[in-house]
């Protein structure tokens, strides 16, 4: 079963600045399967992320995902006030069947 | 616009049941594998289980800490999932959220839990 564990567990950072969060799977997997959401106070997650590095639907250009094997960053190249949230990143696998997600990373205003 | 929306959710003593109901508009339900996810207050996400499209054979699995207490089912013609939880236990007090997985070729491509409802709260307590 993969684990999948994210770091920092809380990020401090300003408006306008980069944030950088990682996501580490306990085993290789395919970037395929690999996703990333973002969740504010009271709301539902939002994905953000699929197949490691495809921005979803209406996402903007601020936000990129890379890496590969069992390294994944998630990169906000410049923090808007409406960023400032709690980012996961999740797994799909096959075997056994199911979602994983990491614990979470948490941006906060510094 | 694409929309799921929970309901059933509320206090129930530990060992009891209740049946969470997701409706779905806005998409092709019947083509849709589902999920149920859910958050414990102040935690982070965990996943329950999912269904597949009948196209897909229609299967479930479930995550471990709920396998054999929680059942998820789906009636495409009325284009709503469900979920059955038995013998509830404390720990089981979360926000449940529907969602729908954005998969093709019978999960081989995967393009995330794309929809995800407001969520309903179950707590359980004596």
């Amino acid at each position: 079963e993969i684990v999948l564990t994210q770091s920092p567990g809380t990020l401090s950072l300003s408006p306008g600045e980069r944030a950088t969060l990682s996501c580490r799977a306990s085993q290789s997997v395919s970037n395929s399967y690999l996703a990333w959401y973002q969740q504010k106070p009271g709301q539902a997650p939002r994905l953000l992320i699929y197949g490691a590095s495809n921005r979803a639907t209406g996402i903007p250009d601020r936000f990129r995902g890379s890496g590969s094997g069992t390294d994944f960053t998630l990169t906000i190249s410049r923090l808007d006030p409406e960023d400032f949230a709690v980012y996961y990143c999740q797994h799909y696998g096959s075997s056994p069947p199911g979602f994983t997600f990491g614990p979470g990373t948490k941006v906060d205003i510094k | 616009e694409v929309q799921l929306v929970e309901s059933g959710g509320g206090l129930v003593k530990p060992g009891g049941s209740l049946r969470l109901s997701c409706a779905a508009s806005g998409f092709t339900f019947t083509n849709a594998w589902m999920s149920w996810v859910r958050q414990a207050p102040g935690k982070g996400l965990e996943w329950v289980g999912h269904i597949k499209s009948r196209t897909d054979g229609g299967t479930t699995d479930s995550a471990a800490p709920v396998k054999g207490r929680f059942t998820i089912s789906r009636d495409d013609s009325q284009n709503t999932l469900y979920l059955q939880i038995n013998s509830l236990r404390t720990e089981d007090t979360a926000v449940y959220y529907c969602t729908k997985v954005a998969v093709a070729g019978n999960g081989y491509y995967f393009y995330g839990l794309d929809v995800w409802g407001q969520g309903t709260t179950v707590t359980v307590s004596s």
